[in-house]
């Protein structure tokens, strides 16, 4: 079974400043692949970041980056330059291949940027 | 263009009745999945469909029974609605079975039992 833990179900930061969500995961899997989605109020679910197990360069996309930290099983992701649209929930999730691809989600954290 | 697209947004219902909720996806994807969203936004999967054969089956309650006429459609339909499934249900689809790929969500439908 593999498992998805988000520590932090609140989190607030002020607009332009960086913020840190995390997120630990358990697979007895060697290949799998970890997600951060988010969830604005609208609720349209969106791919923000991915990584892939094998890869050891952290994943970036823009403002956003993450941390990946495959020994301690741990994938935490890093928001720059706070902007208020970055306002969501966060969810992180875990897919491993062929057979339990399907995503194993976190239980989210709610962000908040402060104007 | 919606990429999956899912009706109705909303559904209000009694105990006990049966009802549907369509999902289609117009991405040329072969795997579709449903999740369902508690109230205190946790997610889980459902079921996955890859091609029209089911892949997936998460332990859900055989009042459950999902269809996939053809790979651009996953519909959900529910019997005997009981309070406990009151949830936001989300379809999604990817290009195939790769646990690498990414997932596109339809807008969700919010189903409320009462």
């Amino acid at each position: 079974a593999q498992t998805v833990t988000q520590s932090q179900p609140e989190m607030s930061v002020q607009e332009a400043e960086t913020v840190t969500l995390s997120c630990t995961y358990d697979t007895s899997e060697s290949d799998y692949y970890l997600f951060w989605y988010k969830q604005p109020p609208s609720r349209q679910m969106i791919l923000v970041i991915r990584q892939e197990a094998y890869k050891q360069q952290n994943a970036t996309e823009n403002r956003f980056s993450v941390n990946f930290q495959k020994a301690a099983k741990s994938f935490s992701l890093k928001i720059s330059d706070s902007q208020l649209g970055d306002a969501a929930m966060y969810f992180c999730a875990l897919s491993t291949n062929f057979g339990n691809e399907k995503l194993t989600f976190g239980t989210g954290t709610r962000l908040t940027i402060i104007p | 263009d919606t990429a999956v697209s899912q009706t109705p947004k909303y559904l209000v219902t009694q105990m006990g009745n049966d009802k549907s909720i369509k999902c289609e996806q117009n991405l040329g994807h072969d795997t579709m999945y449903w999740y369902k969203q508690d109230s205190k936004k946790f997610l889980k999967i459902m079921f996955s469909y890859n091609n029209k054969e089911l892949i997936i089956n998460e332990t859900v309650p055989n009042r459950f029974s999902p269809k996939s006429p053809d790979k651009a459609h996953l519909n959900l339909h529910i019997n005997s609605l009981e309070l406990g499934d009151s949830a936001v249900y989300f379809c999604a689809s990817s290009q195939d079975r790769g646990g690498h790929r990414e997932q596109f969500f339809g807008p969700g439908t919010r189903l409320t039992v009462l």
